[in-house]
């Protein structure tokens, strides 16, 4: 699975959009990027995935390049429940093992 | 909304003993995954199970510790003669209802504690 760069720490004001960026310059065509975060110590909790195009859902979107080498995170608004460590990974389509956590970016959403 | 369920939420054992952790995964899924993460550092991949069988392990996964489906639902980790370095949260996870890579749901943990 290809490697993945984050900064190590971003803050945001609440109520305002958090993006968080990712890059993944040797991602390949069956690839996909996936997003989770870990509140605190409790377990990672899934927000979002894609292939190529954009998604969204009820808690994020996901914005991808269309050269596919990098992407964003956006959490429209942000709340201090979102304080969180971030982890983008890149796992292949039909690859059922492991997830690998990097250091993933700690977003700090201020009052 | 069906969840990764983990017991205990916290273990306390000596150095030397056994313990086993228990996951009932989401129902449907046919992979499962344990991680553990020791305070303050990454989520780190131990095993990977389907059908039955480790598709994969990382180096940490050594001759202690086994996993088992024991009833189809429930899924267990068994580390045999606990170290103080086991200490750690550990994660159970779940995912893959068919052919294509999906998300995996992860549990709330088992904090253990080797004194």
């Amino acid at each position: 699975d290809a490697k993945t760069t984050q900064p190590p720490s971003m803050d945001c004001a609440e109520g305002r959009a958090a993006n968080l960026p990712c890059n993944h310059s040797t991602i390949s065509g069956n690839e996909y990027v996936y997003w989770y975060r870990q509140i605190h110590s409790q377990g990672p909790q899934y927000i979002i995935h894609g292939l190529k195009n954009n998604e969204t859902n009820e808690m994020a979107s996901l914005i991808i390049t269309e050269d596919r080498k990098s992407s964003t995170l956006i959490l429209p608004h942000a709340t201090l429940r979102d304080t969180a460590v971030y982890y983008c990974i890149v796992r292949g389509v039909y690859n059922f093992n492991k997830f690998y956590f990097g250091s993933g970016t700690k977003l700090n959403v201020k009052p | 909304e069906p969840e990764v369920t983990q017991t205990p939420s916290h273990q306390v054992t000596q150095m030397g003993q056994e313990v086993i952790l228990r996951c009932v995964p989401i129902s449907n899924h046919l992979y499962f995954y344990w991680y553990r993460q020791i305070l303050g550092q990454k989520v780190e991949f131990l095993v990977s199970f389907y059908n039955n069988e480790i598709s994969e392990k990382s180096e940490i996964f050594d001759d202690q510790f086994s996993v088992e489906r024991p009833d189809g639902s429930n899924f267990t980790l068994k580390i045999r003669s606990t170290k103080l370095e086991d200490s750690a949260m550990y994660f159970c996870a779940s995912g893959g209802t068919g052919s294509r890579s999906t998300e995996a749901f992860f549990g709330q943990g088992t904090r253990l504690t080797v004194v």
